[in-house]
């Protein structure tokens, strides 16, 4: 079965830095594109960072634009989220997913992770 | 970016009642291919979120029928026709048309 596990989360002061894995098994991850989304305690979520299946296209949202990139080793199953510059409303749960947008008759559909806790404290 | 506005951000329901939410989009969703990428996800409490429906009103498979999907352009509509114990959790409209993605604030919807 698919699965998603994340991994590298932890505290970090202000101004630090820290990267994010999410390794992938249970399906093709070389064919599938991927997302990074974080959820704020307590809050709401939010979209974070797109790539594409060959790693050739990212996009970011403007929060964390020019601070964090996205990539991937497809020969390792693995995503990544190099996160700089670290601010306190960095601080969240980062979920890795496939989100597709469309789907042939409804089927395949979503897959996420149980997330990781990244603190951004002093 | 695309701003999504929800309404309500809360909604206590009876069980078996009806629920609706509504989803707003700053401007059209319609992608230049002629679909519009709005779908609406569900977040149990403790667990990540889950997609319900893509481009408006397909559900995908596995997702009750009791959910559907309903709108055009930027006024969007999620309506649960009769609400369950297992639907209480945060609801969630995202639009794909456009990057960055963007998530609705969420609504919760809660049993009276």
């Amino acid at each position: 079965q698919v699965q998603l596990v994340e991994s590298g989360g932890g505290v970090v002061q202000p101004g630090g830095s820290l990267r994010l894995s999410c390794a992938a098994s249970g399906f093709t991850f070389s064919s599938n594109a991927m997302h990074w989304v974080r959820q704020a305690p307590g809050k709401g979520l939010e979209w974070v960072a797109f790539i594409r299946y060959d790693g050739s296209n990212q996009y970011y949202a403007d929060s964390v634009k020019g601070r964090f990139t996205i990539s991937r080793d497809n020969s390792k199953n693995t995503l990544y989220l190099q996160m700089h510059s670290l601010r306190a409303e960095d601080t969240a749960v980062y979920y890795c997913a496939i989100i597709p947008r469309t789907s042939e008759n409804g089927s395949g559909g979503d897959y996420w992770g149980q997330g990781t806790l990244v603190t951004v404290s002093s | 970016d695309i701003v999504m506005t929800q309404s309500p951000l809360s909604s206590p329901v009876t069980l078996g009642q009806p629920a609706s939410i509504s989803c707003r989009s700053s401007q059209s969703l319609v992608h230049s291919d002629g679909n519009t990428y709005l779908s609406w996800l569900q977040q149990r409490p403790g667990q990540p979120p889950r997609l319900l429906i893509y481009k408006i009103s397909n559900r995908f498979s596995g997702v009750p029928d009791r959910f559907s999907g309903s709108g055009a352009g930027t006024d969007f509509t999620l309506k649960i026709s009769r609400v369950e114990a297992e639907d209480v959790g945060v609801y969630y409209c995202m639009q794909a048309t456009q990057f960055p993605w963007t998530f609705g604030q969420g609504t919760k919807v809660e049993i009276k």
